[in-house]
């Protein structure tokens, strides 16, 4: 079965560079999640999408940004990278009405140097 | 709001023991709750979850939870541990759509199966 893809797998960025991360939900889900996963830590929300509208912010930094877009794939910008970004970045999908539950990628993981 | 705690970061078990993994949770509406295991540098698989209905549910890899609303529970058990069982386990609440939808996690417990 499709699960959720996420690219890349791990990217190095130098500080103040920008990263793009990307997510492709499980096929028909229009619910979309991004969260953060620092070191030892556990998975912090940062925003999510329904219907490519945000549905909901976390403690997601100015300095990012995400939205979805009409094939239901979304994208995390991140710019003026800091080394307190590195993390792995998972997103998350879901049918939002019908299946509470929500599906994992593999995340990104991203170094910032 | 909802939350969710974890008790003991870190697991130690014998291999062929008991696995029992604490997870408590706070909501004002009836939750549902999910237990996701987390391997060395990969996603998040979800082991089973609970909506509604039974309160014993069945996941993968033979574990199982039980919710017990009396005691605002969700404790994650298997009878028999597997070394393929050490990971890291994550207890999660999920918010009412008209709050989000998004999954609360707990802190983590780290397994540890020992031969």
């Amino acid at each position: 079965a499709a699960g959720v893809i996420q690219s890349p797998r791990h990217l190095i960025k130098e500080k103040r560079e920008t990263a793009t991360l990307k997510c492709y939900p499980i096929p028909r889900h229009d619910t979309v999640y991004w969260y953060q996963q620092g070191p030892g830590q556990d998975p912090q929300f940062l925003i999510s999408f329904y219907e490519k509208m945000q549905s909901d912010k976390g403690s997601i930094p100015d300095r990012f940004s995400a939205q979805q877009f009409s094939d239901y794939h979304s994208e995390l910008n991140m710019s003026s990278l800091e080394l307190g970004d590195s993390a792995l970045y998972f997103c998350a999908s879901s049918l939002s009405t019908s299946r509470p539950a929500a599906f994992f990628g593999q995340g990104t993981r991203l170094t910032v140097v | 709001a909802q939350s969710v705690t974890q008790l003991g970061s870190h697991v130690s078990v014998s291999e062929g023991a008991l696995v029992l993994l604490r997870c408590n949770y706070s909501s004002s509406v009836p939750p549902y709750l999910f237990w996701y295991v987390q391997y060395p540098n990969q996603g998040l698989q979800l082991l089973l979850k609970y909506t509604t209905g039974a309160t014993l549910v069945k996941g993968i890899n033979g574990f199982e939870a039980e919710f017990k609303k009396s005691e605002t529970s969700f404790h994650l058990t298997k009878p028999s541990a597997h070394m393929s069982d050490a990971a890291e386990y994550f207890c999660a609440v999920r918010t009412f759509y008209n709050q989000g939808g998004k999954l609360i996690f707990g802190q983590g417990t780290e397994l540890s199966v020992k031969p």
